[in-house]
């Protein structure tokens, strides 16, 4: 089966910092997600990646794959306390159907004012 | 409602009885999922509907889970014969279909406690 693994698993920065996480694949990653959860609520989209090399950005957040579609990385420009929570990868595992998502394990973002 | 919502928020209950777990998708949404969530893990697939049938099941860890959504809306989620390590938060899902990008609407998720 295919696994995702995330890093950092926590991340403490500075109010104003820039930071990235990671997430990487054993296999070809069909469609790459970004979610980001806070304790106690669901799941937010923040963006999905399909292509090698593509790179999408919302507001202070950046998110790329790489080429090889094994690599994504998400980055965020002058973090703020909002930005605090879990960001998860999930990768679509149902062979490009597009449904089946399998999560990495999540990486724990605090963000001190 | 606007979006996913799951009852109840918090269900504690003792080993061996049976659950039932319900998610009210956003209206319109044919795509319906459940996943399971680990203290410190990442969401697990358990099962996928698309319209009323479970077009695919293969995540449900065992027979005693079982899963339904008879008119295509809204879903419960059934364990028999609960153990202790089916504690956990159970996650519904909805979104438009087998569309790109396939953005899964989360809910806040059930927080199932089995003593």
């Amino acid at each position: 089966s295919q696994e995702l693994e995330q890093s950092p698993q926590s991340l403490i920065v500075q109010e104003g910092k820039n930071l990235t996480i990671n997430c990487t694949s054993s296999k070809t990653l069909y469609g790459l997600y970004w979610y980001k959860q806070k304790y106690g609520e669901g799941l937010i989209f923040l963006m999905m990646l399909q292509k090698g090399g593509e790179e999408k950005s919302h507001e202070k957040i950046t998110a790329k794959l790489d080429e090889k579609k094994q690599q994504s990385s998400l980055h965020i420009t002058a973090s703020q306390p909002s930005h605090a929570g879990i960001y998860l990868c999930g990768a679509d595992t149902s062979g490009g159907s597009n449904y089946k998502l399998t999560f990495g394990k999540g990486t724990l973002l605090t963000v001190n004012p | 409602g606007a979006g996913v919502s799951q009852t109840p928020s918090n269900k504690v209950t003792e080993k061996g009885k049976y659950v039932e777990l319900r998610c009210d998708p956003i209206s319109g949404h044919t795509a319906l999922y459940w996943y399971r969530q680990s203290l410190g893990q990442g969401p697990e697939f358990l099962i996928y509907f698309q319209g009323t049938g479970a077009a695919d099941d293969s995540g449900l860890p065992n027979d005693r889970f079982f899963a339904v959504r008879p008119e295509g809306s809204v879903s419960t989620l059934k364990i028999q014969r609960t153990e202790r390590g089916d504690s956990a938060v159970y996650l519904c899902a909805s979104s438009l279909g087998r569309v790109t990008p396939n953005e899964q609407f989360f809910g806040p998720g059930t927080r199932l406690t089995v003593l």
